[in-house]
C-alpha cells in the first residue's frame, strides 16, 4: 500500500526547477508531503484536499490528480536550505502511507 | 507545539534481545503510529493505533508488536531482535480529524549486533 515516488534522487544547482511524483495503488482521500533533512524529525509541508487543486508552500508547490491517484510536488527556483528527503503521504481510511522518498541535493 | 518524544535516539541491542521502544505525544491525539525508515524504502508503516488498546498492522508488522495502554504512549516491542531490524524507527501522531498533518518523533536508530 506505499505509494511510490519518483525518482529517486535528484541533484540540482540552485535556481534549477524540479518535479517530484507520487503515486498510488489505492483511492486517495488526500496526498501530504513532508520534507526531512539529514537527522531530523519529516516536517509537513502542505496537504492536498481534492482533485487538481494545487497548494503552494513558499516556491514549493503540489498538485493532486484524484482520478490518476497520483500528486506532484513542484520546487521552483531550488535554494540550498531545499536539500533533503522529501515524502509524499496518503490517507487510506485512518491510515497513513509514507513513500519511498526522494533525495534532493541542491549545489551552489 | 505539538511534541513526540521517542524516549531513545541511539540503541545497540544484541540479537535475541526483547527490544522496547518508546513513543510519548502531548497534543491529545487519538491517532499514533510506528514507521521503520531504510534507505531507497522510505517510510514503511508497522502498526498503526487509533484508540487506546486498540491496534492494527501496517504494511511490515512481523517481528513487532505494540502496546498503547495510555492514550498518550504508544510502544513498539521487537520481541526477538535480529540484524534485519537494525533500522531507523519513526514514531508519529495525528488527530483523529482527518486531513490534518501528523507530527513525527526525531527517530530511535537501533543496531541489532
Amino acid at each position: 500500500q506505499q505509494p511510490v515516488q519518483s525518482p529517486q534522487a535528484v541533484i540540482l544547482r540552485e535556481g534549477e526547477d524540479a518535479v517530484i511524483n507520487c503515486s498510488s495503488s489505492k483511492a486517495l482521500y488526500s496526498v501530504h508531503w513532508y520534507r526531512q533533512k539529514h537527522g531530523e524529525a519529516p516536517v509537513f509541508l502542505m496537504i492536498l484536499l481534492k482533485g487538481g487543486e494545487q497548494k503552494g508552500h513558499e516556491k514549493i508547490s503540489a498538485s493532486f490528480n484524484e482520478k490518476k491517484q497520483q500528486s506532484s510536488l513542484y520546487l521552483t527556483a531550488s535554494q540550498l536550505s531545499y536539500s533533503g528527503t522529501y515524502f509524499c503521504g496518503t490517507e487510506t481510511g485512518n491510515q497513513f502511507y509514507f513513500g519511498t522518498g526522494t533525495s534532493l541535493t541542491v549545489i551552489p | 507545539d505539538v511534541k513526540v518524544t521517542q524516549s531513545s535516539r541511539y540503541l545497540v541491542k544484541r540479537t535475541g534481545e526483547k527490544v522496547f521502544l518508546e513513543c510519548v505525544q502531548d497534543m491529545d491525539h487519538e491517532n499514533m503510529f510506528w514507521y521503520r525508515q531504510d534507505p531507497g524504502l522510505g517510510l514503511r508503516l508497522i502498526y498503526f493505533s487509533y484508540d487506546v488498546k486498540m491496534k492494527e498492522k501496517g504494511d511490515i508488522p512481523e517481528g513487532y508488536s505494540v502496546s498503547r495502554e495510555k492514550k498518550e504512549r504508544f510502544s513498539l516491542i521487537l520481541e526477538s531482535a535480529s540484524t534485519n531490524q537494525t533500522s531507523m524507527y519513526l514514531c508519529a501522531s495525528s488527530p483523529r480529524q482527518g486531513h490534518t498533518e501528523a507530527f513525527f518523533g526525531q527517530g530511535t536508530r537501533l543496531t541489532v549486533v
